[in-house]
Protein backbone atom coordinates (compact mmCIF):
# COMPACT_ATOMS: atom_id res chain seq x y z
CA UNK A 1 0.00 0.00 0.00
CA UNK A 2 1.18 3.71 0.19
CA UNK A 3 3.02 5.05 2.71
CA UNK A 4 4.48 8.18 4.07
CA UNK A 5 8.26 7.62 5.57
CA UNK A 6 11.39 9.46 7.13
CA UNK A 7 14.48 8.52 6.83
CA UNK A 8 16.07 9.93 10.18
CA UNK A 9 14.19 9.37 13.17
CA UNK A 10 16.70 11.20 15.28
CA UNK A 11 17.92 14.94 14.20
CA UNK A 12 20.57 16.51 16.94
CA UNK A 13 21.43 20.40 15.68
CA UNK A 14 23.28 23.14 17.35
CA UNK A 15 21.62 26.78 18.24
CA UNK A 16 21.79 28.58 15.18
CA UNK A 17 21.94 26.17 12.84
CA UNK A 18 19.83 25.21 9.75
CA UNK A 19 18.19 21.58 10.30
CA UNK A 20 16.75 19.99 7.74
CA UNK A 21 13.91 17.23 7.92
CA UNK A 22 13.27 14.57 5.01
CA UNK A 23 10.41 12.57 3.92
CA UNK A 24 9.70 9.80 0.89
CA UNK A 25 6.75 9.31 0.00
CA UNK A 26 5.24 6.46 -2.15
CA UNK A 27 2.08 7.57 -4.05
CA UNK A 28 2.96 9.45 -6.62
CA UNK A 29 -0.89 10.42 -7.29
CA UNK A 30 -0.72 12.90 -3.87
CA UNK A 31 -1.38 16.19 -4.60
CA UNK A 32 -0.69 17.58 -1.12
CA UNK A 33 1.59 17.62 1.36
CA UNK A 34 1.59 19.10 5.12
CA UNK A 35 4.54 19.33 7.69
CA UNK A 36 3.19 18.73 11.50
CA UNK A 37 5.48 20.12 14.58
CA UNK A 38 4.44 18.31 18.01
CA UNK A 39 5.56 19.35 21.05
CA UNK A 40 6.02 16.77 24.17
CA UNK A 41 2.69 16.14 25.78
CA UNK A 42 0.77 18.26 22.76
CA UNK A 43 -1.39 17.46 19.83
CA UNK A 44 0.19 18.34 16.54
CA UNK A 45 0.23 21.60 15.17
CA UNK A 46 0.33 22.79 11.37
CA UNK A 47 3.45 24.24 10.45
CA UNK A 48 3.20 24.24 6.31
CA UNK A 49 1.68 22.98 3.25
CA UNK A 50 2.63 22.81 -0.20
CA UNK A 51 0.51 21.42 -3.14
CA UNK A 52 1.82 19.38 -5.76
CA UNK A 53 1.70 21.99 -8.50
CA UNK A 54 4.82 23.98 -6.90
CA UNK A 55 8.52 22.99 -5.79
CA UNK A 56 9.05 25.26 -2.76
CA UNK A 57 7.10 26.96 -0.03
CA UNK A 58 8.10 29.67 2.37
CA UNK A 59 7.25 30.63 5.34
CA UNK A 60 8.44 32.28 8.72
CA UNK A 61 12.14 30.99 9.02
CA UNK A 62 10.61 27.56 7.31
CA UNK A 63 10.73 26.16 4.06
CA UNK A 64 8.90 22.45 2.65
CA UNK A 65 10.94 21.67 -0.83
CA UNK A 66 9.05 19.33 -3.16
CA UNK A 67 11.03 17.00 -5.87
CA UNK A 68 8.24 14.69 -7.15
CA UNK A 69 10.46 13.10 -9.34
CA UNK A 70 12.30 11.20 -6.65
CA UNK A 71 8.87 11.65 -4.03
CA UNK A 72 10.73 13.32 -1.83
CA UNK A 73 9.60 15.95 0.65
CA UNK A 74 11.68 17.96 2.98
CA UNK A 75 11.09 21.04 5.51
CA UNK A 76 13.97 23.50 6.51
CA UNK A 77 14.64 25.07 9.69
CA UNK A 78 16.46 28.55 9.36
CA UNK A 79 18.62 29.49 12.21
CA UNK A 80 17.23 26.79 14.64
CA UNK A 81 16.08 27.76 18.22
CA UNK A 82 15.29 25.82 21.40
CA UNK A 83 11.85 26.20 20.83
CA UNK A 84 12.33 24.24 17.99
CA UNK A 85 12.46 21.55 19.74
CA UNK A 86 9.48 18.57 18.59
CA UNK A 87 8.88 15.67 16.58
CA UNK A 88 8.14 16.78 13.37
CA UNK A 89 5.62 14.70 10.85
CA UNK A 90 5.12 14.98 6.81
CA UNK A 91 1.74 13.70 6.06
CA UNK A 92 0.06 13.17 2.58
CA UNK A 93 -3.20 13.42 1.60
CA UNK A 94 -5.55 10.71 0.80
CA UNK A 95 -8.73 12.03 -0.61
CA UNK A 96 -10.25 12.53 2.67
CA UNK A 97 -7.74 11.76 5.21
CA UNK A 98 -4.38 12.00 5.72
CA UNK A 99 -1.45 9.32 5.98
CA UNK A 100 1.16 10.56 8.96
CA UNK A 101 4.94 9.63 9.13
CA UNK A 102 6.73 8.00 11.87
CA UNK A 103 7.81 11.22 12.50
CA UNK A 104 11.66 12.47 13.16
CA UNK A 105 12.56 13.95 16.65
CA UNK A 106 14.48 17.18 16.42
CA UNK A 107 16.95 18.24 19.23
CA UNK A 108 18.87 21.26 19.51
CA UNK A 109 21.43 21.96 21.65
CA UNK A 110 23.73 24.97 22.94
CA UNK B 1 -12.97 29.90 19.46
CA UNK B 2 -11.21 27.14 21.81
CA UNK B 3 -10.86 24.95 18.76
CA UNK B 4 -10.89 20.88 19.29
CA UNK B 5 -11.35 20.17 23.09
CA UNK B 6 -10.58 16.72 24.36
CA UNK B 7 -11.86 14.95 27.91
CA UNK B 8 -10.46 13.29 29.73
CA UNK B 9 -7.23 14.30 29.66
CA UNK B 10 -5.58 10.87 31.34
CA UNK B 11 -7.70 7.82 32.13
CA UNK B 12 -6.51 4.70 33.42
CA UNK B 13 -9.01 1.10 33.11
CA UNK B 14 -8.96 -2.29 34.01
CA UNK B 15 -8.92 -4.77 31.29
CA UNK B 16 -12.56 -5.68 29.90
CA UNK B 17 -14.11 -1.89 31.31
CA UNK B 18 -15.57 0.50 28.72
CA UNK B 19 -15.80 4.41 28.19
CA UNK B 20 -15.85 6.86 25.75
CA UNK B 21 -13.51 9.58 24.76
CA UNK B 22 -15.30 12.93 23.70
CA UNK B 23 -14.07 14.98 21.62
CA UNK B 24 -15.61 19.03 20.72
CA UNK B 25 -14.90 21.28 18.24
CA UNK B 26 -16.22 24.73 17.87
CA UNK B 27 -15.20 26.12 13.96
CA UNK B 28 -17.82 24.33 12.40
CA UNK B 29 -15.82 21.74 10.47
CA UNK B 30 -17.00 18.98 8.49
CA UNK B 31 -14.39 16.72 9.00
CA UNK B 32 -13.62 15.12 12.28
CA UNK B 33 -10.88 12.51 13.03
CA UNK B 34 -10.02 9.77 15.73
CA UNK B 35 -6.05 9.10 15.96
CA UNK B 36 -3.83 7.22 18.45
CA UNK B 37 -0.04 7.08 18.89
CA UNK B 38 1.65 5.04 20.60
CA UNK B 39 5.12 5.85 22.53
CA UNK B 40 7.71 6.92 19.36
CA UNK B 41 5.32 5.82 16.72
CA UNK B 42 3.40 8.27 14.55
CA UNK B 43 -0.38 9.19 14.27
CA UNK B 44 -2.67 5.99 13.42
CA UNK B 45 -6.22 6.52 12.16
CA UNK B 46 -9.08 5.01 13.77
CA UNK B 47 -12.42 6.63 12.55
CA UNK B 48 -13.21 9.55 10.70
CA UNK B 49 -16.53 11.40 9.79
CA UNK B 50 -17.04 13.83 6.90
CA UNK B 51 -19.97 15.21 8.16
CA UNK B 52 -23.14 14.25 10.69
CA UNK B 53 -24.51 10.84 10.41
CA UNK B 54 -21.31 9.30 8.51
CA UNK B 55 -18.26 7.83 9.72
CA UNK B 56 -16.06 5.74 8.19
CA UNK B 57 -13.18 3.46 9.34
CA UNK B 58 -9.44 4.34 9.24
CA UNK B 59 -6.39 2.50 9.52
CA UNK B 60 -6.55 0.87 13.22
CA UNK B 61 -10.75 0.56 13.69
CA UNK B 62 -10.99 -2.92 15.58
CA UNK B 63 -12.09 -2.11 19.03
CA UNK B 64 -13.25 1.04 18.82
CA UNK B 65 -16.63 2.63 17.93
CA UNK B 66 -17.68 5.98 16.88
CA UNK B 67 -21.12 7.80 16.25
CA UNK B 68 -21.36 11.88 14.73
CA UNK B 69 -24.74 12.88 15.61
CA UNK B 70 -24.06 16.71 15.46
CA UNK B 71 -21.68 18.50 13.73
CA UNK B 72 -19.51 19.84 16.91
CA UNK B 73 -18.98 16.23 18.25
CA UNK B 74 -17.01 13.00 17.50
CA UNK B 75 -17.51 10.56 20.44
CA UNK B 76 -15.32 7.46 20.56
CA UNK B 77 -15.97 4.34 22.57
CA UNK B 78 -14.05 1.38 23.60
CA UNK B 79 -16.20 -1.18 24.48
CA UNK B 80 -14.19 -4.09 26.20
CA UNK B 81 -10.48 -2.04 27.14
CA UNK B 82 -7.78 -4.65 26.18
CA UNK B 83 -3.83 -2.95 27.25
CA UNK B 84 -2.96 -2.93 23.30
CA UNK B 85 -5.31 0.01 23.30
CA UNK B 86 -2.71 2.03 25.84
CA UNK B 87 -2.14 4.76 24.19
CA UNK B 88 -2.41 8.64 23.34
CA UNK B 89 -5.34 9.29 21.49
CA UNK B 90 -5.85 13.11 19.57
CA UNK B 91 -9.11 14.16 17.91
CA UNK B 92 -8.89 16.01 14.82
CA UNK B 93 -11.19 18.34 12.73
CA UNK B 94 -11.01 20.33 9.36
CA UNK B 95 -12.95 22.01 7.07
CA UNK B 96 -13.64 21.74 3.36
CA UNK B 97 -13.55 25.27 2.63
CA UNK B 98 -9.73 25.22 4.15
CA UNK B 99 -6.63 24.41 2.53
CA UNK B 100 -7.26 20.53 1.88
CA UNK B 101 -6.85 18.50 5.07
CA UNK B 102 -5.44 20.87 7.38
CA UNK B 103 -6.40 19.34 10.09
CA UNK B 104 -6.41 21.02 13.92
CA UNK B 105 -5.50 19.17 16.36
CA UNK B 106 -7.24 18.41 20.37
CA UNK B 107 -4.73 17.96 23.13
CA UNK B 108 -5.35 14.46 23.34
CA UNK B 109 -6.69 12.05 25.86
CA UNK B 110 -3.93 9.56 27.63
CA UNK B 111 -4.92 6.24 28.21
CA UNK B 112 -4.00 3.15 30.51
CA UNK B 113 -4.86 -0.05 30.13
CA UNK B 114 -4.42 -2.36 33.01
Amino acid sequence: GESVGLHLPTLSVQEGDNSIINCAYSNSASDYFIWYKQESGKGPQFIIDIRSNMDKRQGQRVTVLLNKTVKHLSLQIAATQPGDSAVYFCAEKDTDKLIFGTGTRLQVFP
Amino acid sequence: NAGVTQTPKFRILKIGQSMTLQCTQDMNHNYMYWYRQDPGMGLKLIYYSVGAGITDKGEVPNGYNVSRSTTEDFPLRLELAAPSQTSVYFCASSSLDFPPNEQFFGPGTRLTVL
